[in-house]
């Protein structure tokens, strides 16, 4: 298996502007998770879906990010209009407890915002 | 919700001595630890992990520990090498049967080992 594809890679946007970032969880695994890392915030987890049906957006900073599922194996995560501070590295993971509960990373997008 | 506090923010040791990172966690509910690694520029993985129901658990040069009384449990590194030279970050979470499990995540250690 490829683990987990995350695309773009790299993204550099001007403020205002929509941004959509793509993860492929490995398959067989039915929990996506996105998380945000930035050196003031860590590691922090957005949403996570489950059986492609989101289960806790808790973590979703402002109604300007939304996260969608629509198969089992591709997500977006969209920021729309995106901000300065939302420049970070954003990854993608995903698990199958059934399986054991470790959760495996994708590459990261790294997001800037000018 | 789940509050993860790491300590130290940075270590830096000479290569061959030990290191050691600790952490504590507020829900006595969590009941599953893992320990994930971060070398630059790349994406976190998954080294070891602790259920409550075990007090300390190796994998060659690396063991973790945990007390659920204090709420605290650590890594442990020996005979540290250049390699290991990472962001190590400690993790808490509730575990039951096959559901997912939201994992949250300590400010993490750089660790630097010299040679």
């Amino acid at each position: 298996d490829a683990g987990v594809i995350q695309s773009p890679r790299h993204e550099v946007t001007e403020m205002g502007q929509e941004v959509t970032l793509r993860c492929k969880p490995i398959s067989g695994h039915d929990y996506l998770f996105w998380y945000r890392q930035t050196m003031m915030r860590g590691l922090e987890l957005l949403i996570y879906f489950n059986n492609n049906v989101p289960i806790d957006d808790s973590g979703m900073p402002e109604d300007r990010f939304s996260a969608k599922m629509p198969n089992a194996s591709f997500s977006t995560l969209k920021i729309q209009p995106s901000e300065p501070r939302d420049s970070a590295v954003y990854f993608c993971a995903s698990s199958a407890p059934r399986l054991g509960y470790e959760q495996y990373f994708g590459p990261g997008t790294r997001l800037t915002v000018t | 919700g789940e509050n993860v506090e790491q300590h130290p923010s940075t270590l830096s040791v000479q290569e061959g001595d030990s290191a050691v990172i600790k952490c504590t966690y507020s829900d006595s509910a969590s009941n599953y630890f893992p320990w994930y690694k971060q070398e630059l520029g790349k994406r976190p993985q998954l080294i070891i992990d602790i259920r409550s129901n075990v007090g300390e658990k190796k994998d060659q040069r690396i063991a973790v520990t945990l007390n659920k009384t204090a709420k605290h449990f650590s890594l442990h590194i020996t005979e540290t090498q250049p390699e290991d030279s990472a962001v190590y970050f400690c993790a808490a979470s509730v575990i039951w049967g096959n559901a997912g499990n939201m994992l949250t995540f300590g400010g993490g250690t750089r660790l630097m080992v010299k040679p």
